[in-house]
């Protein structure tokens, strides 16, 4: 009983390092996100993808990018952390029915020093 | 511009009833959801309301005006373990999930 798996769960990076954050989900679902959660801001949308080979922005993508290769799996890349992107990462799927609930991941927490 | 307002912080009492409200000014309106948020780990499923009126499931319930841009979550019998946060979502025209910045449900004994 997987469902969303994100791994690492923790990770401390330095300014400049790059890093990748991968989600796997086992429930044969199309659509994926990549969300980060800071205190008081709620959940906000980095990069999404609507089906394998697909990607698109969302709210906040800025020094972030994203890989759909495989059905299951979406990854999400910092390719020259910085301390503003000290957050946790949720990855969340849904099914083709446009208004499906979103199935979590448990949170990667990356800190940037 | 598209907008979710929800209270940052509610307290009640173990065994009483609370009620979190949720506004929504959105690019169109294909559903809501309610997610329950504990310290430390993922938002979890709790109700989705598309047409107007009260979802009840076991001791929450959810209420939708989609006129007013309205709903609440409803919280019978405290428990601890529902001390949270609480996050009300809206899916828009593009069936996006717009999220609000969530309730933080103190409860006391």
């Amino acid at each position: 009983n997987a469902g969303v798996t994100q791994t690492p769960k923790f990770r401390v990076l330095k300014t400049g390092q790059s890093m990748t954050l991968l989600c796997a989900q086992d429930m044969n679902h199309e659509y994926m996100y990549w969300y980060r959660q800071d205190p008081g801001m709620g959940l906000r949308l980095i990069h999404y993808s609507v089906g394998e080979g697909t990607t698109a922005k969302g709210e906040v993508p800025d020094g972030y990018n994203v890989s759909r290769l495989k059905k299951q799996n979406f990854l999400l890349g910092l390719e020259s952390a910085a301390p503003s992107q000290t957050s946790v990462y949720f990855c969340a799927s849904r099914g083709t029915d446009s208004t499906g609930e979103l199935f979590f991941g448990e949170g990667s927490r990356l800190t940037v020093l | 511009g598209q907008n979710i307002d929800q209270p940052t912080e509610m307290t009640a009492t173990e065994g009483a009833i609370v009620q979190i409200n949720c506004t929504y000014q959105t690019s169109g309106f294909n559903g809501l959801f309610w997610y329950q948020q504990h310290a430390g780990e993922a938002p979890t499923f709790l109700s989705y309301n598309v047409l107007d009126g009260l979802e009840e499931k076991g001791r929450f319930s959810s209420f939708l005006s989609r006129s007013k841009g309205y709903s609440y979550l409803l919280l019978k019998e405290l428990q601890m373990k529902d001390s949270a946060s609480y996050l009300c979502a809206v899916i828009d025209w593009d069936y996006q999930l717009i999220w609000g910045a969530g309730t933080k449900l103190i409860i006391k004994p």
